[in-house]
């Protein structure tokens, strides 16, 4: 299985800024890469899948890049706002199909 | 139904006592998943099923957590003789299939408190 990184000190940023966030993995790259979105008390949300031979994805404010010689996919929220407030999870796959999920990254958006 | 159902959503239970959670997850998703999750800590991998295939039981702390999916569909977390460490939210998610990346669809969890 992989080892997965996330800073694990929440990211405090200013309404409008753009929020960055790492995830590492240490031992083989991944087929995909995938970023979810946890609010409290709530079950994770599916937010982008990238896979090994795409470099970067985008949807609306989201941007995701996947650097498999890094071992690293960062995460980006342009245009932060208080609603994107939440904890932000990236997945690997573990192997025989099942998902290994890093700790996540806290966000806080301050208007 | 419309998304990955969870049952009960909140258990106080006795320490030494047996439970059962049970997740109902999207019709037609052959892949379904049980992570544990402490409270501010990560996804704990659990167990992973995927069709009639054995399931993938590695992530199961202990031989007093087991769990078994009937038809297919619905699942159960049985865990026994319940310990104050087993206090967490209990995670289903269900995927179409989990080889190609699929999105796991996850529910709201089934919160565990042991006293």
């Amino acid at each position: 299985s992989q080892k997965i990184e996330q800073n694990s000190e929440a990211l405090n940023i200013q309404e409008g800024k753009t929020a960055t966030l790492t995830c590492n993995y240490t031992n083989y790259s991944p087929a995909y890469l995938q970023w979810y979105r946890q609010d409290p008390g709530r079950g994770p949300v599916f937010l982008l899948l990238i896979r090994e031979n795409e470099k970067e994805k985008r949807k609306e404010r989201l941007k995701v890049t996947f650097d498999t010689t890094l071992k690293q996919s960062l995460f980006h929220i342009t245009a932060s706002q208080p609603a994107d407030s939440a904890t932000y999870l990236c997945a690997l796959p573990g192997g025989w199909g099942k998902l290994q999920f890093g700790a996540g990254t806290q966000v806080v958006v301050t208007p | 139904g419309a998304g990955v159902s969870q049952s009960p959503s909140n258990k106080v239970t006795e320490k030494g006592k047996d439970v059962e959670l049970r997740c109902d997850p999207i019709s037609g998703h052959t892949a379904l998943y049980w992570y544990r999750q402490s409270l501010g800590q990560g996804l704990e991998f659990l167990i992973y099923f995927q069709g009639n295939s054995a399931p993938d039981k590695s992530g199961l702390p202990s031989d007093r957590f087991s769990a078994e999916r009937t038809g297919g569909s619905v699942s159960t977390l049985t865990i026994q003789r319940t310990q104050q460490e087993d206090s967490a939210v209990y995670l289903c998610a269900s995927s179409q299939d989990s080889l190609s990346g699929n999105t796991i669809y996850f529910g709201e969890g089934s919160w565990l408190t042991v006293v």
